[in-house]
């Protein structure tokens, strides 16, 4: 596609309830990176891909998150028992081999845990 | 890590020059300076990137005094549709994890 894809746009869910955040990154970059973002704050820095592999996963709050990206494009986000601070929107972002620091970012999943 | 302070919020009206001013006092040899643009409901887009000196492109210039301890972003005659969050963002363009968002600056623009 022509940008990043993220879905859902918005998801609702349970408390204690596992939720999946999908990001399609722009075709060819092989760096991804996943943030959060809480209302009136900046992007949060999560977790960032080079190709396959979790290159930095030091943003991850807790063991309760996790992220994958098993063939170098899609890459899903996963978050166990969610609480109702996990309330946010999830941000992904892609750039050119991570490198040049112009990083496309996407729309967000807005993500509410009742 | 290079901390930024930037304005919380600015207001301005249609047709002025904008000004919003970084501080990024323990700024690395290797960091080079970004401003990200974000809007209600999307995410940020980039702006503009410096190392030194002035830098300018079809959206914005960005002045970087010598001692590189702050930074200024110039929007020339805004518009309604310049109303956004403005993140300063420092850092080694080879470690884009590294960069810190903080809270920007919202700028109002009025008509």
């Amino acid at each position: 596609g022509a940008g990043v894809s993220q879905t859902p746009s918005n998801k609702v869910t349970e408390k204690g309830k596992y939720v999946e955040l999908r990001c399609d990154p722009i075709s060819g970059h092989t760096a991804l990176y996943w943030y959060r973002q809480s209302l009136g704050q900046g992007p949060e820095f999560l977790i960032y891909f080079q190709g396959t592999g979790a290159a930095d996963d030091s943003g991850l709050p807790n063991d309760r998150f996790f992220a994958v990206r098993p063939e170098g494009s899609v890459s899903t986000l996963k978050i166990q028992r969610t609480e109702r601070g996990d309330s946010a929107v999830y941000l992904c972002a892609s750039s050119f081999q991570g490198v040049d620091t112009e990083a496309f970012f996407g729309q967000g999943t807005r993500l509410t845990v009742v | 890590l290079a901390k930024t302070t930037q304005p919380i919020s600015m207001d301005s009206y249609e047709g002025q020059e904008v000004n919003i001013t970084c501080s990024h006092n323990n700024i690395a040899t290797n960091d080079y300076i970004t401003w990200y643009q974000q809007f209600p409901s999307q995410g940020p887009r980039f702006i503009i990137q410096g190392y030194k000196t002035k830098v300018t492109n079809e959206v914005a210039s960005l002045f970087i005094p010598a001692d590189r301890k702050s930074s200024t972003l110039s929007l020339p005659r805004v518009s309604l549709s310049d109303t956004a969050v403005y993140y300063c963002l420092v850092g080694d363009i080879y470690n884009f994890n590294k960069f810190y968002f903080g809270s920007g600056t919202k700028l109002n623009v009025k008509p």
